[in-house]
């Protein structure tokens, strides 16, 4: 356990649904990225956070894709008008930009199913 | 933008024997290397890093890897593996924002 926690850990929808993922970093971590990973592939970058600002996002990630970490803390991943192809397990990660710089420690994962 | 290779999909290897799983990278900057491990069912672990300073990096369960400047490679070793070694690997390069991954190695250690 890595200290970074995800919610739901499994979620199931059906295409045309919105949802929405949490990720709880380990508290004093300023950093947080959002992952994809499909079966048989390395993670996906999606998107970074310092401290509430959004620093970066992939071209991967859609307008239908948006992601907040409003105080800073926690952040939601929402997905809307989901797609089959949007099945993945969703990873979030954390770190500080200080100190152990770039080691970026991961949540177990929100696995996410569109029927 | 920087990307990484993993040359072996899959590593089938007996018990206690010693295992090597290769990485390149590519990249137009310095960067930082990673290799993490994914167990079913779980997230990934972080086994070693290399930030600086010397390229032999030691990390957790008895994994090892080599900074490769010349060859821009971070190849993973184990002298003997266990059956509980038995997971997916990832190596990853950091320009010190975005994290790269490779598509992984599944390590399979047979009794």
């Amino acid at each position: 356990d890595t200290g970074v926690s995800q919610n739901p850990r499994h979620k199931i929808t059906k295409r045309g649904q919105n949802v929405t993922f949490r990720c709880d970093p380990i508290s004093e971590h300023n950093r947080l990225y959002w992952y994809r990973q499909t079966l048989g592939q390395g993670p996906e970058f999606l998107t970074y956070f310092q401290n509430e600002a959004q620093l970066e996002k992939s071209r991967l990630l859609s307008d239908r894709f948006s992601a907040e970490r409003p105080k800073g803390s926690f952040s939601t991943l929402e997905i809307q008008r989901t797609e089959q192809g949007d099945s993945a397990m969703y990873l979030c990660a954390t770190g500080t930009s200080g100190g152990n710089t770039d080691t970026q420690y991961f949540g177990p994962g929100t696995r996410l199913t569109v029927l | 933008a920087q990307s990484v290779t993993q040359l072996d999909s899959q590593v089938p290897v007996f018990e206690e024997a010693p295992v090597e799983l290769r990485c390149n990278y590519s990249s137009s900057v310095s960067v930082y290397l990673f290799w993490y491990v994914q167990y079913p069912n779980q997230g990934l672990q972080l086994l070693l890093k290399y930030l600086s300073g010397s390229t032999l990096v030691k990390g957790i369960n008895g994994f090892e890897a080599e900074f490769n400047k010349s060859q821009t490679s971070f190849h993973l070793r184990k002298p003997s593996v266990h059956i509980s070694d038995t997971a997916e690997y990832f190596c990853a390069v950091s320009d010190r924002i975005d994290m790269r991954f490779g598509a992984g190695t599944r390590l399979t250690v047979k009794p």
